[in-house]
């Protein structure tokens, strides 16, 4: 079945230092790849998107490409801040016969210290 | 403002009780989703019901029951048969017909305390 892999946490980094999450994934198909993001007693929210090969998702200065020969979808982002700090959780949607779902890595944990 | 309403926040039962999170989506989404959350173990998916009186069983259904009666509206019972049931219990929903599957909107959660 599909999955999902991330790099396991907690990743402490220094404020303005540069972030790397690692995610791969094992499919069949043409998966959709998300990153979402949850604060501390929060439900999930979407970060980041990408629906096909080389499509690169972008948002509040995070990236994460779509390597369909690799199979990756790695996060980065240039300069974090404290309020990064959160947990990370790289996805693929997987479409079956009941219909589409979603399947999540185990998340990364990220400190942010100044 | 549109969004997910899981409610309550914070839940404590007693061993052997049948409990029931509320879900309630004004997004006029038709595809709802129930997960459970446990610590280094990411979310795992409990049932999902892409229309309303249609539900699927997911990952990890044993000791779970759901209905689907109202659009807006996927209650989650957690029954004395789960053997585990203390967790992060979290809501989903997507677009559906028209609109794509893709992307999921999540609620804010309910932590359940079973004791």
């Amino acid at each position: 079945g599909d999955s999902v892999t991330q790099m396991e946490g907690p990743v402490t980094l220094s404020e303005e230092a540069f972030l790397t999450i690692n995610c791969t994934y094992t499919a069949t198909g043409y998966p959709s790849l998300f990153w979402y993001v949850q604060y501390p007693g929060e439900g999930l929210q979407l970060l980041l998107k990408a629906t096909k090969a080389d499509d690169k998702g972008s948002n509040k200065g995070f990236e994460a490409t779509y390597r369909k020969e690799t199979t990756s979808f790695h996060l980065e982002k240039g300069s974090v801040q404290v309020s990064d700090s959160a947990v990370y959780f790289c996805a693929l949607t997987s479409y079956t016969g009941g219909g589409n779902k979603l399947t999540f890595g185990t998340g990364t944990q990220l400190k942010v210290e100044l | 403002d549109g969004g997910i309403t899981q409610s309550p926040k914070y839940l404590f039962r007693k061993e052997g009780q049948n409990v029931t999170l509320s879900c309630e989506q004004n997004l006029n989404h038709d595809a709802m989703y129930w997960y459970r959350q446990d610590p280094g173990q990411g979310l795992r998916l409990i049932y999902y019901s892409q229309i309303v009186n249609d539900f699927q069983k997911g990952d990890i259904a044993e000791g779970y029951s759901v209905s689907r009666e109202k659009k807006e509206s996927f209650p989650l019972t957690v029954t004395s048969a789960q053997k585990n049931p203390t967790a992060f219990y979290l809501c989903a929903s997507t677009g559906g017909l028209g609109t794509g599957f893709d992307e999921q909107y999540f609620g804010p959660g309910t932590r359940l305390t079973v004791t």
